[in-house]
């Protein structure tokens, strides 16, 4: 599987945009890049998943960087509710079976 | 939006007892996985299951793990004799495998061997 690289944690203010940035060197052509997160005391929750294009939806955007070594998930407004761990996880969109392999993921902070 | 449920939302035993954690998948989903978390880790892969077989599974996922989709709807992971270290949260999730589909997961079920 294509290894992800996330800061271990980070902090925002509230009402504050965050970006958290996931770089994915390894990548191949197939492979689309989710991201879940965990609240505290829940099971993973679907964020955004895209494949080359940026992505909106009504919870965040992704930025996919033209190479595609790197992308952002940007909270256009952090709340207290979006206090979690995120994960940014590859998966390749070919092969219907593949898992999702969760790595540590970045544990953000929002500050009131 | 379509959900995963799961039943119990916790379940406590003894060690050594048999027991079965219970998913309802989306109805028109294909694949199915077991996922597990021990307090304070991260999220583990088990098993993925289908057309009523394994199609693969991790090296956590021993003679002591079996899954099963007994009706067409329920999906079911047994633990048949439990160890204090099985104590954990475990997640199923399921997918309809179109390209670029996702996998959605359910709230989950704590269970604690004592």
């Amino acid at each position: 599987d294509a290894k992800t690289t996330q800061p271990n944690s980070m902090e925002s203010n509230e009402e504050e945009p965050v970006h958290l940035p996931c770089n994915h060197s390894t990548i191949s052509g197939t492979d689309y890049i989710h991201w879940y997160r965990q609240l505290p005391s829940q099971g993973p929750e679907y964020v955004i998943h895209g494949l080359t294009s940026n992505v909106n939806n009504r919870m965040a955007s992704l930025a996919i960087a033209e190479d595609r070594k790197s992308s952002t998930l940007i909270l256009h407004r952090a709340t207290l509710r979006d206090a979690a761990v995120y994960y940014c996880i590859l998966r390749r969109g070919s092969s219907g079976n593949t898992p999702l392999v969760f790595g540590k993921g970045t544990r953000l902070s929002v500050i009131a | 939006e379509p959900e995963v449920t799961q039943t119990p939302s916790h379940q406590v035993t003894q060690m050594g007892q048999e027991v079965i954690l219970r998913c309802v998948p989306i109805s028109n989903h294909l694949y199915f996985y077991w996922y597990r978390q021990i307090l304070g880790q991260k999220v583990e892969f088990l098993v993925s299951f289908y057309n009523n077989e394994i199609s693969e599974k991790s090296e956590i996922f021993d003679d002591q793990f079996s899954v099963e989709r007994p009706d067409g709807s329920n999906f079911t992971l047994k633990i048949r004799s439990t160890k204090l270290e099985d104590s954990a949260m475990y997640f199923c999730a399921s997918i309809n495998p179109t390209g670029g589909s996702r996998p959605y997961f359910g709230p989950g079920t704590r269970l604690t061997v004592l």
